[in-house]
């Protein structure tokens, strides 16, 4: 299977800084199937990114994804006091679907 | 916009089976995946496996040997059983919609289940 590590594992900022979050794959990520998710406690998990840069529906443009193989990089411009949650990156491209361990960004 | 809502006991005895539903509102189960997603307190997110509205499956290997996912179009609902339960399977157990792109783009609110006698 395909292991995500993401790193780092907590990341400290404050609002209307940039927060740079990393996911990399042991092995190349297939058809670019790479998502990124927002994960706020007691909430759904919401999607961020798929294909490694496709912003999903109603997804502020402060949120990108860039990358390739098998790193991958999710960039949040201007942190808005929202923003800080649990984000999971996640490959689903090739079988059994995986998840990283989640990078926890929180207020400095 | 399409709703998901997971419901079943919150409360399983080890050996047991877990029982989960997952109701589809806002919009129809088929013409696409449905996915079950688990996280353990503490830990990241865990996948579990996927069904199509046409019923063919995909598990995680780690659980195949426990795990039965399935559907019933006449309730626009999906299942998940999970046999033989251990403390280890204490965890928020999610249901989503796999989209037709492959990532799981809707989610439901997820739902506590503990394992303990």
């Amino acid at each position: 299977e395909i292991v995500l590590t993401q790193s780092p594992g907590t990341l400290s900022l404050s609002p209307g800084d940039t927060a740079t979050l990393s996911c990399r794959a042991s092995q190349s990520v297939s058809s670019t199937y790479l998502a990124w998710y927002q994960h706020r406690p007691g909430q759904a998990p919401r999607l961020l990114i798929y294909r490694i840069s496709s912003r999903a529906t109603g997804i502020p443009d402060r949120f990108s994804g860039s990358g390739s193989g098998t790193d991958f990089t999710l960039t949040i411009n201007t942190l808005e006091p929202e923003d800080f949650a649990v984000y999971y990156c996640q490959q689903y491209g090739t079988s059994p679907i995986t998840f990283g361990q989640g990078t926890r960004l929180e207020i400095k | 916009q399409v709703q998901l809502k997971e419901s079943g006991p919150g409360l399983v005895k080890p050996s047991e089976t877990l029982s989960l539903n997952c109701t589809v509102s806002g919009g129809s189960i088929r013409n696409y995946y449905w996915t079950w997603v688990r996280q353990p307190p503490g830990k990241g997110l865990e996948w579990i496996g996927y069904i199509s509205y046409s019923g063919s499956t995909n598990y995680n290997p780690s659980l195949q040997s426990r795990v039965t996912i399935s559907v019933d179009m006449s309730k626009n609902q999906f299942s998940l059983k999970l046999t033989s339960v251990t403390a280890a399977d204490t965890a928020v157990y999610y249901c989503a919609r796999q989209s037709q792109l492959g990532m799981e783009d809707s989610w439901g609110q997820g739902t506590l289940v503990t394992v303990s006698s």
